[in-house]
């Protein structure tokens, strides 16, 4: 089957402090990756997304790489500020040879960045 | 341009009652989506259109649960006799639709908060 295990939060980090986000997955045919970030009082964006292997996403500071082997694409930035807290939620969407047009998404994970 | 627009943003109901949800896609898109956000199970697909027709509803929790979508653009989502577990926020999300291109990125509208009373 398809699915998307991330780590739970809350993450709380200090202004400038690195950031990892791990996220692993399970996945039928060739899967696209994506990380979508939820701010306070707003809706799902997409952050970044990667659609085949090795290709990395960047967005803002942040990266991910998509991780075959390890079937992993975990979220990181160098230096975090208050304005990045937020919930990330990391996502696959299996495509049409793994049967499936949709996103299949983590359970999300809560970042609280403090000055 | 406009992105994706739903409405109502909030909807409070008796349990027992119908409820209908609207999307308007972004213009042009003709994929569209429909998830659920709830506290208890996270972020889950409902039901996928590709124009009008919806080749995977496979997300729907229920038969009280059903969306059609006309004219390849506005969808409706309808939950006929709301339970209290169907509380939630109601999100939906087009694509282009790119015939032969899945995997494209989604692009989310701000939710329907569903409360039921």
């Amino acid at each position: 089957g398809n699915s998307v295990t991330q780590m739970e939060g809350p993450v709380t980090l200090s202004e400038e402090a690195f950031l990892t986000i791990n996220c692993t997955y399970t996945a039928t045919g060739y899967p696209s990756l994506f990380w979508y970030v939820q701010y306070p009082g707003e809706g799902l964006q997409l952050l970044l997304k990667a659609t085949k292997a090795d290709d990395k996403g960047s967005n803002k500071g942040f990266e991910a790489t998509y991780r075959k082997e390890t079937t992993s694409f975990h979220l990181e930035k160098g230096s975090v500020q208050v304005s990045d807290s937020a919930v990330y939620f990391c996502a696959l969407n299996p495509g049409m040879r793994g049967g499936y047009n949709k996103l299949i998404f983590g359970a999300g994970t809560r970042l609280a960045v403090h000055p | 341009g406009a992105g994706v627009s739903q409405s109502p943003s909030n909807k409070v109901t008796e349990k027992g009652k119908d409820v209908e949800l609207r999307c308007d896609p972004i213009s042009g898109h003709t994929a569209l989506y429909w998830y659920r956000q709830s506290l208890g199970q996270g972020l889950e697909f409902l039901i996928y259109f590709q124009g009008n027709s919806a080749p995977d509803k496979s997300g729907l929790p229920s038969d009280r649960f059903s969306a059609e979508r006309t004219g390849g653009s506005v969808s409706t989502l309808t939950i006929q006799r709301t339970q209290q577990e169907d509380s939630a926020v109601y999100l939906c999300a087009s694509s282009p639709g790119t015939p032969g291109l899945t995997q494209e990125t989604q692009y989310f509208g701000p939710g329907t908060r569903l409360l039921v009373l």
